[in-house]
């Protein structure tokens, strides 16, 4: 248990589907993080909450809708996906200043 | 701005066998420095982080040393176990600390055969 969890795991999900991402952290951590990780690519930062308000959108496509109603909560909303999107959609949370990541085990997003 | 670059992998040991991932950095100011790792099907951990130069991280029998003169990071274990086998990931935050810009290397994939 990571303190972090992610649903769904896995997800298949044709180009006109709308589908969610949902994560919640159970540490009391005031910054929740969108990334994306590919194969053979370093892990991309998408967006940043701190204290439920976005700081950081870094270039993310609209076709990616980020939410967080609480500190606890994240949501990563999909629609009109491309291919080029499959990958796993990690989601972690940190408390301010030096403290680590927390990350949860992902979703594995599959885009037919 | 800010790089980080591991060695490619993979990297493929015996059990006890002495392992070196090299990690080096590019960064304005005074960074930190962290190794994630990655199990198969999960999320990234933290391993071990040093926050200034010449600070060593050490955590599990891994170890790395804060190289501010040769802007390095590498990590090191001893003996490594089948249970190491996975993927490590060094990372840089920018100056000031914050975690809210973690710039991650690539990855390298260990691989220990008992």
């Amino acid at each position: 248990e990571t303190g972090v969890t992610q649903t769904p795991r896995h997800l298949v999900m044709g180009m006109t589907n709308k589908k969610s991402l949902k994560c919640e952290q159970h540490l009391g951590h005031n910054a929740m993080y969108w990334y994306k990780q590919s194969a053979k690519k370093p892990l991309e930062l998408m967006f940043v909450y701190n204290f439920k308000e976005q700081t950081e959108n870094n270039s993310v496509p609209s076709r990616f809708s980020p939410e967080c109603p609480n500190s606890s909560h994240l949501f990563l909303h999909l629609h009109t996906l491309q291919p080029e999107d499959s990958a796993l959609y990690l989601c972690a949370s940190s408390q301010d200043g030096l403290g680590a990541l927390h990350f949860g085990n992902g979703t594995r997003l599959t885009v037919t | 701005g800010n790089s980080v670059t591991q060695m490619e992998g993979p990297v493929t040991l015996s059990e006890e066998a002495f392992l070196t991932i090299n990690c080096t950095y590019t960064a304005t100011g005074y960074p930190s420095l962290f190794w994630y790792v990655q199990y198969p099907g999960e999320g990234l951990q933290l391993l071990l982080k040093a926050t200034k130069a010449d600070d060593k991280g050490s955590n599990k029998g891994f170890e790395a040393t804060y190289r501010k003169e040769t802007t390095s990071f590498h990590l090191e274990k001893g003996s490594v176990q089948v249970s190491d086998s996975a993927v490590y990931f060094c990372a840089l935050s920018r100056s000031g600390g914050s975690n809210y810009k973690l710039t991650f290397g690539k990855g390298t994939l260990l691989t220990v055969n008992p």
